[in-house]
C-alpha cells in the first residue's frame, strides 16, 4: 500500500493570494489524481497528473486556476491561484492503485 | 455515466451493535471496482475495503465487510461490533475498471454515522 504525505495539512489565507500544496507519494505511482471537497459536500475530481505530460483536468476546473505540476514518478503540486472565500474546501491527492488511497487532505480557509 | 447513491444523510447506532450504510450504484460497464471510505473530522480520507464486480466473494477486512449484490447493484458496507472511533463520515465510490487502476472515483454524497456510548 502506498503512504502518502501531503502539507500543508491547513491553512488560512488571504483572497488574492495562491497556495501550493504538495504531496509526496512513497513509491512510484502512474497517475495522481487532486480532488476537491467543499464544506458539507462530496469529493469531485478536479483533474489528473500524470508524470511528463500536461494535467487533464474535469469540466470546470482550468489550468489557470488550479494549475499543477507532476516532475517525477512520487511528486505533485496543486496550486490554488488568485483565491477567493469561495475556494475554501478540503483538497486531496490520491493515488491509482487497487486501494486508491488518499494523502491527509489540506484544509484550506480564504478570508 | 456512474452515479452513486447514498440515501442515508445520517445514521446513529449503539456501541458494540451492528450497522449497515447503504450504496448502490448505477454503470453500463460490465467491470468496475466499489470503495468505502472513512472521513473523520480531521479530513483525512481512509481507506476501508474494496469490492471487483468479478469478485465471487464479498470482502471483509476487519469489521468491515461489504454485501455486494451485483443484481440489485448495491454494495452496502456493515460494521460489526461498532466503536465510538468508528463515528464519522462515510463514503461509497466506484472506478470504472475498464479504465484501469488508473482512473478516477466517483463518490456518493456519503453517510453521517454517530456511535452512542
Amino acid at each position: 500500500s502506498a503512504v502518502i504525505s501531503q502539507k500543508p495539512s491547513r491553512d488560512i489565507c488571504q483572497r488574492g493570494t495562491s497556495l501550493t500544496i504538495q504531496c509526496q507519494v512513497d513509491s512510484q505511482v502512474t497517475m495522481m489524481f487532486w480532488y476537491r471537497q467543499q464544506p458539507g459536500q462530496s469529493l469531485t475530481l478536479i483533474a489528473t497528473a500524470n508524470q511528463g505530460s500536461e494535467a487533464t483536468y474535469e469540466s470546470g476546473f482550468v489550468i489557470d486556476k488550479f494549475p499543477i505540476s507532476r516532475p517525477n514518478l512520487t511528486f505533485s503540486t496543486l496550486t490554488v491561484s488568485n483565491m477567493s472565500p469561495e475556494d475554501s474546501s478540503i483538497y486531496l491527492c490520491s493515488v491509482g492503485g487497487r486501494e486508491a488511497f488518499f494523502g491527509q487532505g489540506t484544509r484550506l480557509t480564504v478570508v | 455515466a456512474q452515479k452513486i447513491t447514498q440515501t442515508q444523510p445520517g445514521m446513529f447506532v449503539q456501541e458494540k451493535e451492528a450497522v449497515t450504510l447503504d450504496c448502490t450504484y448505477d454503470t453500463s460497464d460490465p467491470s468496475y471496482g466499489l470503495f468505502w471510505y472513512k472521513q473523520p473530522s480531521s479530513g483525512e480520507m481512509i481507506f476501508l475495503i474494496y469490492q471487483g464486480s468479478y469478485d465471487q466473494q464479498n470482502a471483509t477486512e476487519g469489521r468491515y465487510s461489504l454485501n455486494f449484490q451485483k443484481a440489485r447493484k448495491s454494495a452496502n458496507l456493515v460494521i460489526s461490533a461498532s466503536q465510538l472511533g468508528d463515528s464519522a463520515m462515510y463514503f461509497c465510490a466506484m472506478r470504472d475498471v475498464a479504465g484501469g487502476s488508473n482512473y478516477k472515483l466517483t463518490f456518493g454524497k456519503g453517510t453521517l454515522l454517530t456511535v452512542n456510548p
